[in-house]
């Protein structure tokens, strides 16, 4: 069975740095892109990035360039985003998801961050 | 960035009932288009993709259609676990791809 498992929730201050993680599992997760995808409370999905785990090659949307950093480590078939200065405003839900062309056929159950002094 | 306006934000109707959903691209993505459903306090799940395409497993009262700008989702009999917020999402021009604002689907 394909899979993203996600690591758990977060609570963090201001100005704190956080690397959340997703699992890939059922497949082989160089094969495939992953995106995050954001969803702050009450709202809708927005893209942020992507990353081709084979080589770590990342396109990102211009909302997020700069703020965020998408990785890979292929060896232990896990992508990550993280965050070096947390901001109130990054309190949200955060999804990662594999692209099978064409579309984002497998989601990983979420990651709430929440940022608060 | 393509801009995506998924109209209506929501939508009230019956058990049995047709239901339709449309999106509009703000160019031509001819049929680069993909539909989503999330149930409160879950992770989205595909539905449709190149917008008419019925994802493996999911019930044939879903469809879609359309291509260039402007696309339909339609639920041809509402049943009650349909419940919850449909998005559509372009993937024409990535980075970035864009998910319409979302419509809330509830029952009357």
């Amino acid at each position: 069975e394909v899979q993203l498992v996600q690591s758990g929730a977060e609570v963090k201050k201001p100005g704190e740095s956080l690397r959340i993680s997703c699992k890939g599992s059922g497949y082989s997760f160089t094969s495939y892109w992953i995106s995050w995808v954001r969803q702050m409370p009450g709202k809708g999905l927005e893209w942020m990035g992507r990353i081709d785990p084979s080589d770590s090659y990342t396109n990102y949307s211009p909302s997020f360039q700069g703020h965020v950093t998408i990785s890979a480590d292929k060896s232990i078939s896990t992508a990550y985003l993280q965050w070096s200065s947390l901001k109130a405003s990054d309190t949200a839900m955060y999804y990662c998801a594999r692209l099978n062309i064409p579309a984002f056929s497998t989601w990983g159950q979420g990651t709430l961050v929440t940022v608060s002094s | 960035d393509i801009q995506m306006t998924q109209s209506p934000s929501s939508l009230s109707a019956s058990v049995g009932d047709r239901v339709t959903i449309t999106c509009q691209a703000s160019q031509d993505i001819s049929n680069y288009l993909n539909w989503y459903q999330q149930k409160p306090g879950k992770a989205p799940k595909l539905l449709i993709y190149d917008a008419s395409n019925l994802e493996t497993g999911v019930p044939s009262r879903f469809s879609g259609s359309g291509s260039g700008t402007d696309f339909t989702f339609t639920i041809s009999s509402l049943q009650p676990e349909d419940i919850a917020t449909y998005y559509c999402q372009q993937y024409d021009n990535l980075p970035p791809s864009t998910f319409g604002q979302g419509t809330r689907l509830e029952i009357k």
